[in-house]
């Protein structure tokens, strides 16, 4: 157990919906950050915060958006739905935000879009 | 930004003997570089990582090289066991104010009993 939780652990929904994805960091960790995994495009970077601020973008569409709470858990937004979107959500956290620190991952939300 | 390449996609041994998965990444600025153990449907689970200023890191079977020079790293694993069995993915990651991790496109490794 790496103490990153993520809620839910699964969803099926129609194309064309909005969920919302829920990831708590360890206790003490400001840094969040979330992935894509998908079969044809492996572990993707989509973005992150640090202590409430978004810090790093990668690839994440304007679909999707993010947050990080006072409280350091962070909700991933996806809306319009498509099917290309099915894949495993992860979320990691590590303590700050400065290079080499180790991240460890939630164990992800499955996301199916039908 | 940053490109990470792995290779062999997959690999099958015989329990007992090594494997060997070799990365290469593009951006010099790279100072970052865990491996991460993945069995199917479950998190990314760190397993070894070295940094820039390191050129060799073990923990007991599994151990990681880099060449700076060469922008290339490698992980090995001796003596594998069936637990082995997972797909391995390499990482790089800049540390220029962010920390967001780039990652090769996994190795599925197989240890045949």
């Amino acid at each position: 157990d790496s103490g990153v939780t993520q809620t839910p652990k699964h969803l099926i929904t129609a194309t064309g919906q909005r969920v919302t994805l829920r990831c708590s960091p360890r206790s003490g960790d400001l840094s969040v950050y979330w992935y894509q995994q998908s079969l044809d495009q492996g572990l993707q970077f989509l973005i992150q915060y640090y202590n409430g601020e978004e810090r790093a973008k990668g690839n994440i569409l304007e679909r999707f958006s993010a947050q990080q709470f006072p409280d350091l858990h962070s909700e991933l937004n996806l809306s319009s739905l498509e099917l290309g979107d099915s894949a495993l959500y992860f979320c990691a956290s590590s303590p700050q935000t400065s290079g080499g620190e180790t991240q460890y991952f939630g164990p992800g939300t499955r996301l199916l879009v039908l | 930004g940053e490109n990470v390449e792995q290779h062999p996609s997959t690999l099958s041994v015989q329990e007992g003997d090594s494997a060997v998965i070799k990365c290469t990444y593009s951006d010099s600025a790279s100072n970052y570089f865990p491996w991460y153990k993945q069995e199917l449907g479950k998190r990314p689970q760190l397993i070894i990582d070295i940094r820039s200023n390191v050129g060799e890191k073990k923990d007991q079977r599994i151990a990681v090289t880099l060449n700076k020079t060469a922008k290339h790293f490698s992980l090995h694993i001796t003596e594998t066991q069936p637990e082995d069995s997972a797909v391995y993915f390499c990482a790089a990651s800049t540390g220029t104010g962010a920390n967001n991790l780039f990652f090769g496109t996994g190795t599925r490794l197989t240890v045949i009993p």
